[in-house]
């Protein structure tokens, strides 16, 4: 089965800074791989998805992820931080058996310093 | 707008209690799913069905049970077996595609506390 690991439960950035966050994946065919973001009390809106095409995705509000197969990741990166940024935000890879299953992170909560 | 509605926001169980949390999809979408969320854990797959009047367990159906009657429609029950009920519950619904690579819309959730 499909799995994602993402490490450090909370990351902590201050406003203008690189926000980076890691994903890892594990499967045994090329995934399909998504981020989302999730506010206090809301559901998961999605910010980009790789899905084959480029390796280097974009997504909203400044976000973008880069697919690397020989490294089994796919890290979410934003230039830099701001105030509004602050949320948690997950990984997730489809599972390969046609079921359209997703398999999530157990997430990572971003504080950003102001 | 299409969107996924789930209500209600909050709710309160009793002891021995099963109540159900409704999810509404028009967003046209054959499949649907119910995730539990706990802090630090993740979203968690309950159930999920693909299309009308079939579904699927997830990973932590026990004290759950579902149905799929009508293609917008996706109630989930949570039974007086669930034993520890308290969390934060997600519907979620995608359009059929190759492999899975439809992403999954998501609505703003509902909160089970038990009294």
């Amino acid at each position: 089965a499909q799995s994602v690991t993402q490490l450090g439960s909370h990351v902590s950035v201050s406003e203008g800074a690189l926000v980076l966050l890691r994903c890892n994946y594990s499967s045994s065919v090329p995934p399909y791989l998504f981020w989302y973001v999730q506010y206090p009390n809301q559901g998961l809106q999605l910010l980009l998805k790789y899905t084959s095409a480029a390796t280097l995705v974009k997504g909203i509000n400044g976000f973008e992820a880069e697919f690397k197969k020989s490294e089994t990741s796919f890290h979410l990166t934003k230039p830099s931080a701001h105030m509004s940024d602050a949320a948690e935000y997950f990984c997730a890879v489809s599972d390969t058996g046609g079921n359209n299953r997703l398999a999530f992170g157990k997430g990572n909560q971003v504080v950003v310093i102001p | 707008d299409g969107g996924i509605t789930q209500s209600p926001k909050y709710l309160f169980r009793k002891e021995g209690q099963n109540v159900t949390l409704s999810c509404e999809q028009n967003l046209n979408h054959d499949a649907m799913y119910w995730y539990r969320q706990d802090p630090g854990q993740g979203l968690r797959l309950i159930y999920y069905s693909q299309i009308v009047n079939d579904f699927q367990k997830g990973d932590i159906a026990e004290g759950y049970s579902v149905s799929r009657e009508k293609k917008e429609s996706f109630p989930l029950t949570v039974t007086s077996a669930q034993k520890n009920p308290t969390a934060f519950y997600l519907c979620a619904s995608s359009g059929y595609g190759s492999g899975g690579n439809q992403p999954q819309h998501f609505g703003d959730g509902t909160r089970l506390s038990i009294l």
